[in-house]
């Protein structure tokens, strides 16, 4: 099945020390987006690839950086990390059409745990 | 600047009473899309709407769209327990970035 993956699923680090999480999709898909997620919040968008073009979002720290590789993979690098950092991390792709819908699919998160 | 603000923020109800949750956008958008998510799990995908008019069902789930009105509706028929969860609306436009602006979210609590 098509489906969006995220690894690893849960991820603790310590104060500072940088923290890589993976995305993967085969669905093909033009667009994968990350989000950042607290507890009782909607997701907050940090960026997002439209194939190569690479899209930051004017509120996300420098301490977040991301790469695309090639379609299937996007990496969310954290640099160093702090306690205000620990959240549930979500990768999702779209296909990025302007006609249809553009439906969102999501993976499954990664928690991430800063001591 | 594009808004989307859903109400309530919780919503508590007992097992098979109906109700509907509301999503309302503040400038023009072109698509809509409801979304569920468990606690501590991801979100999945329940409806996609993208005309005026728009209506879409699942279950005891009913998502309509009036774009004049700048409103999605989400209703429960008949509410189960299974249906706890958090619901979010999300609207895009068909040209740009094509991100979602999230709204707050609601809480649905079903009680048995």
């Amino acid at each position: 099945d098509a489906m969006v993956i995220q690894n690893p699923r849960y991820q603790v680090t310590q104060f500072g020390k940088p923290v890589t999480l993976s995305c993967s999709q085969t669905l093909n898909h033009n667009v994968m987006y990350w989000y950042q997620q607290k507890s009782s919040q909607a997701p907050k968008l940090l960026f997002h690839y439209y194939d190569k073009d690479f899209n930051n979002e004017a509120d996300t720290p420098d301490n977040f950086q991301s790469r695309r590789p090639n379609t299937s993979f996007c990496f969310l690098d954290i640099r160093s990390p702090g306690l205000g950092d620990a959240a549930m991390y979500l990768c999702a792709t779209s296909r990025g059409s302007g006609q249809g819908d553009n439906e969102q699919f999501f993976g499954p998160g990664t928690r991430l745990t800063v001591l | 600047e594009l808004k989307v603000e859903q109400n309530p923020l919780f919503l508590s109800m007992q097992e098979g009473k109906n109700y509907t949750i509301y999503c309302n956008y503040s400038t023009t958008s072109d698509r809509l899309y409801w979304y569920r998510q468990d606690p501590g799990k991801s979100l999945e995908s329940l409806f996609v709407l993208l005309s005026n008019g728009a209506v879409k069902q699942e279950g005891r789930l009913m998502a309509s769209l009036d774009t004049k009105a700048r409103l999605s509706t989400l209703h429960i028929t008949a509410a189960v327990h299974d249906l706890s969860a958090t619901y979010f609306c999300a609207v895009d436009r068909t040209s740009g970035t094509y991100k979602y602006i999230f709204g707050t979210g609601t809480r649905l609590k079903v009680l048995a």
